[in-house]
């Protein structure tokens, strides 16, 4: 009965690799976001979507591109990865954008 | 400096003492959340407190804002070996977002 799933969970991948992390909400929330948090625990968002629709992107590189396919579901691809790229990553949603937010388990990202 | 900063970085106390972690925030905000992080786990929403509120309880937890002072309190009673976590204030800037603070690391020994 996971509200916010994330996979993979661990992700070891080499530079220059091009990987996705997937997420899925069951709650029925209409927004839905990615943040990164780094090694000093600090929280930052990345993107969010409300309804599938693109309404927060954060200067990320434009190697990492979002895709809502629907409301339940927001994934994150990375291109070209790269060492600065480690961090955790978690996904996580709410109805409205004021609200609380559910968070996923979040996936552990290192690029060697 | 940062939105949502939480103060202190680090708490460390022994159970069933009171532990108090404090936010302060530079904008006007519509509400400030609490949320906690176990080690190794996603973030969980503990209480959200209106602009138009001064004070929320759940359980041993309760919540105190100030937007005079743009700050705000979050004070565990009777603390657990369990409620060791990181604790996170997030305020919402416009609206649009969640703005999370650097965390308050909260041990307590048992």
């Amino acid at each position: 009965d996971t509200a916010v799933s994330q996979t993979p969970k661990y992700l070891v991948t080499q530079m220059g690799n091009d990987k996705s992390i997937k997420c899925e909400q069951n709650l029925g929330h209409d927004t839905m976001y990615w943040y990164k948090q780094d090694s000093k625990k600090f929280l930052k968002i990345m993107f969010s979507y409300n309804n599938k629709e693109l309404i927060i992107n954060e200067t990320v590189p434009n190697r990492f591109s979002p895709k809502s396919p629907d409301k339940a579901h927001l994934n994150l691809h990375i291109n070209s990865l790269e060492l600065g790229d480690s961090a955790v990553y978690f996904c996580a949603s709410s109805q409205g954008v004021r609200n609380e937010q559910f968070f996923g388990p979040g996936t552990r990202l290192t690029v060697l | 400096s940062q939105q949502g900063e939480e103060d202190p970085q680090a708490l460390s106390i022994q159970e069933g003492e009171n532990a108090t972690m404090n936010c302060s925030y530079k904008t006007s905000i519509n509400n400030l959340q609490w949320y906690r992080q176990n080690s190794g786990r996603g973030l969980v929403h503990l209480i959200l407190i209106r602009s138009n509120e001064r004070e929320k309880h759940s359980g041993r937890l309760r919540v105190t804002l100030d937007t005079s002072k743009k700050s705000s309190s979050l004070l565990i009673t009777a603390s657990r070996a369990a409620d060791t976590a990181s604790y996170f204030c997030a305020t919402d800037e416009s609206g649009s977002r969640l703005t999370f603070g650097e965390g308050t690391q909260l041990t307590v020994n048992p």
